[in-house]
C-alpha cells in the first residue's frame, strides 16, 4: 500500500530542546516537502527536496533543518532557535516537474511544554 | 508578492443544499489550481484540479470548480452537501514563475448542518 508515513502524531517538546519529526513514502517520489499549519494561516512551506542531497529554503525555513540522503526519507528538525513551534506539521511528496499533485501525509502535532 | 485569498473563512450549510467556496488568486500568470480537503487532524487530500483544457473540472465526492481567468478565480462548488462533507477546504496555487511552489489559501471550514 503506498503512502507517505508521518511519527509520530503527538509529540511534546520542553522549551530549549530539539525535535525530529520523521516523514517517509514509499510513493517513487523525487521531490518531497515540509509544511507548517496554523489556524486560520492556511499551509506555509518551511523546506522542500527536488532531489537526493538537496533541499531549498521555503518561505518559514528559520529555526528548521532538513537532511535529504535517501530517496524515500525527509526528516524535520525543530530546533531550539524556533520561536513558536507549536503547530501541526505535514509532510507531502510528488513527482518532480510543475504540476503535479502534491501527496500528504497525516501530519505531526507538535506541542511545546 | 502572489497569494491567494479564501474569500469566506466558515461557511455553514444545511444538509442537501448547495455550497459554493470561493477562491481568488492575484496574478495573472499562468497558474495551475488545486482544491484540497482536510477531515480533522488528518492530511490533506486533493479533491480537483486544474492543469489546462476545458475550465469546468469535476472531482471526487461531486465537487467541482470552474476556472474564470478574467476573474483570476477558481470557485468550487457541490450542488448537494452531506454532512459528510463536513471539513476544512484549501485552495492552491502554482505560479509559473514562483519555481513550482504551492501556495495556499488560510482555508475555508465547510459545517454542514441536519
Amino acid at each position: 500500500d503506498g503512502g507517505i508515513t508521518q511519527s509520530p502524531k503527538y509529540l511534546f517538546r520542553k522549551e530549549g530542546q530539539n525535535v525530529t519529526l520523521s516523514c517517509e513514502q514509499n510513493l517513487n517520489h523525487d521531490a518531497m516537502y515540509w509544511y507548517r499549519q496554523d489556524p486560520g494561516q492556511g499551509l506555509r512551506l518551511i523546506y522542500y527536496s527536488q532531489i537526493v542531497n538537496d533541499f531549498q529554503k521555503g518561505d518559514i525555513a528559520e529555526g528548521y533543518s532538513v537532511s535529504r540522503e535517501k530517496k524515500e526519507s525527509f526528516p524535520l528538525t525543530v530546533t531550539s532557535a524556533q520561536k513558536n513551534p507549536t503547530a501541526f506539521y505535514l509532510c507531502a511528496s510528488s513527482y518532480r516537474g510543475t504540476g503535479n499533485e502534491q501527496f500528504f501525509g497525516p501530519g505531526t502535532r507538535l506541542t511545546v511544554l | 508578492a502572489q497569494s491567494v485569498t479564501q474569500l469566506d473563512s466558515q461557511v455553514p450549510v444545511f444538509e442537501e443544499a448547495p455550497v459554493e467556496l470561493r477562491c481568488n488568486y492575484s496574478s495573472s500568470v499562468s497558474v495551475y489550481l488545486f482544491w484540497y480537503v482536510q477531515y480533522p487532524n488528518q492530511g490533506l487530500q486533493l479533491l480537483l484540479k486544474y492543469l489546462s483544457g476545458s475550465t469546468l473540472v469535476k472531482g471526487i465526492n461531486g465537487f467541482e470548480a470552474e476556472f474564470n481567468k478574467s476573474q483570476t478565480s477558481f470557485h468550487l462548488r457541490k450542488p448537494s452537501v452531506h454532512i459528510s462533507d463536513t471539513a476544512e477546504y484549501f485552495c492552491a496555487v502554482i505560479f509559473y514563475n514562483q519555481g513550482g511552489k504551492l501556495i495556499f489559501g488560510q482555508g475555508t471550514e465547510l459545517s454542514v448542518k441536519p
